[in-house]
């Protein structure tokens, strides 16, 4: 059964480029979030989808982030223009309707280092 | 946002030891889960507890919620290597909806052979 995949697995780029992380929830979820961690500020929600539709994206830090879902299977976070300080290691997550969060799944999560 | 403190922040124990942590917050919450997390990967739920005063145990991890729905407990018997990792507690006020999950801080966790 595969779990959450995530990719790339790394990331390194040069301040001002552009950021594009992808997710495939496992099949049947129809709750994906994407968390943010890093050593400062620890696990942190950035958005979340409930069938394909952002229901709370209250933790994106900036409009330079933006996250999409176009279909059930997929989703991205995209950093436009991406900034040193957005350095961290970003998660994606997903559950079925009707379960708590100990049937929250993550992924293996993306190092993301901007220079 | 919700801030939940975990102590120690890091642990060195010779294998064998038992080991101890602790969540404490603010707020009270309905829910307390605890997570590992191995380099590398994402955190994996380790036990859910779901009712004050409530102790649960996973092989040889034993969980506490405590009383005041303020705190939980996480302990380790008899450590072994692979337990090394970054322990995370969190807190969950509902059962459902996710703006409402906080994590703590997390424990690293170190086990010498």
């Amino acid at each position: 059964d595969a779990g959450v995949i995530q990719s790339p697995r790394h990331e390194v780029t040069e301040m001002g480029q552009e950021v594009t992380l992808r997710c495939k929830p496992i099949s049947g979820h129809d709750y994906l979030f994407w968390y943010r961690q890093t050593m400062m500020r620890g696990l942190e929600l950035l958005i979340y989808f409930n069938n394909n539709v952002p229901i709370d994206d209250s933790g994106m830090p900036e409009d330079r982030f933006s996250a999409k879902m176009p279909n059930a299977s997929f989703s991205t976070l995209k950093i436009q223009p991406s900034e040193p300080r957005d350095s961290a290691v970003y998660f994606c997550a997903s559950r079925s309707t009707g379960t708590g969060h100990e049937k929250l799944f993550f992924g293996s999560g993306t190092q993301l280092s901007v220079l | 946002g919700q801030q939940l403190n975990q102590s120690p922040q890091s642990m060195f124990i010779q294998e064998g030891e038992d080991v101890s942590m602790n969540c404490t917050s603010s707020s009270i919450f309905n829910t307390w889960l605890w997570y590992k997390q191995e380099p590398g990967e994402g955190p994996v739920l380790l036990i859910a507890l779901y009712k004050a005063g409530e102790l649960t145990s996973n092989g040889r991890l034993t969980a506490q919620f405590g009383i005041t729905r303020k705190d939980s407990f996480l302990n380790i018997s008899a450590s072994i290597p692979s337990d090394v990792g970054i322990y995370f507690c969190a807190g969950q006020r509902g059962r459902t909806g996710a703006n409402n999950l906080f994590f703590g801080t997390g424990t690293r966790l170190t086990v010498i052979p």
